[in-house]
């Protein structure tokens, strides 16, 4: 069975901080992927990234980067200087191989970002 | 990117009407299309899986007959609410799907069911 665990529920941040996202996860797949999407209050899901479980490069998008540690099943997101726009949802999702190609989504962490 | 829609983006309706909600993959070809509900503050809750020219199939705990699911051609998946009622107001989100290595999962804008 595939989890997620996204253990923020919300985070609340100032203009210009740093803020981490984290995503755990668990699979038996030994081929999977990692998405990040993101939710602002309009609703549509904005994907952010996708990383196959072969691929522990670290990337960096701008003020986004993402840390992906296979030794600890994490997969976690941090926004640089975070702006008010940042302000939305972001779900970590992951999908195995083959024929378990239904993502499974975290539950999602709400971020605020205050000006 | 491929380009998901979704119409209506909201509708609100009287409980006991039903309401189709239609979404369409614009410039690729879906072998398979998604369902999601997702209630306020929570995740994306897979209802089903829809495949061009057969029969969806269901998650558990999702009622086949009060979520009706055609997908009619590989541009196209309707979901129909049936006798819809209060409880059945919630953001309905539809995916589609490529063949492929990736089985590359695009997503629509979501529709905003509110019943009254």
């Amino acid at each position: 069975a595939q989890k997620v665990t996204q253990a923020q529920t919300e985070i609340s941040v100032v203009e210009k901080e740093d803020v981490t996202l984290d995503c755990v996860y668990e699979t038996r797949d030994t081929t999977y992927y990692l998405f990040w999407y993101k939710q602002p209050p309009s609703g549509e899901l904005v994907f952010l990234i996708r990383r196959n479980s072969f691929d522990e490069q670290n990337e960096i998008s701008g003020r986004y980067s993402w840390n992906f540690q296979k030794s600890t099943s994490s997969f976690n997101f941090t926004i640089t200087a975070s702006q008010v726009v940042d302000s939305a949802v972001y779900f970590c999702a992951l999908r195995g191989s083959g024929g378990s190609y239904i993502p499974t989504f975290g539950r999602g962490t709400s971020l605020i970002v205050h000006p | 990117g491929a380009v998901v829609s979704q119409h209506p983006s909201r509708v609100i309706c009287k409980s006991g009407t039903s309401v189709k909600i239609e979404c369409r993959s614009l410039d690729f070809q879906a072998t398979t299309m998604f369902w999601y509900r997702q209630f306020p503050k929570q995740s994306l809750m897979l209802m089903a899986t829809s495949n061009e020219g057969s029969k969806a199939t269901y998650e558990q705990g999702v009622e086949k007959d009060k979520f009706l699911i055609n997908h009619a051609s590989l541009t196209l998946s309707t979901l129909t609410v049936t006798s819809a009622h209060p409880e059945d107001s919630s953001f309905y989100i539809c995916s589609a799907s490529t063949a492929g290595i990736y089985n590359e999962q695009f997503f629509g804008p979501g529709t905003r069911l509110t019943v009254l």
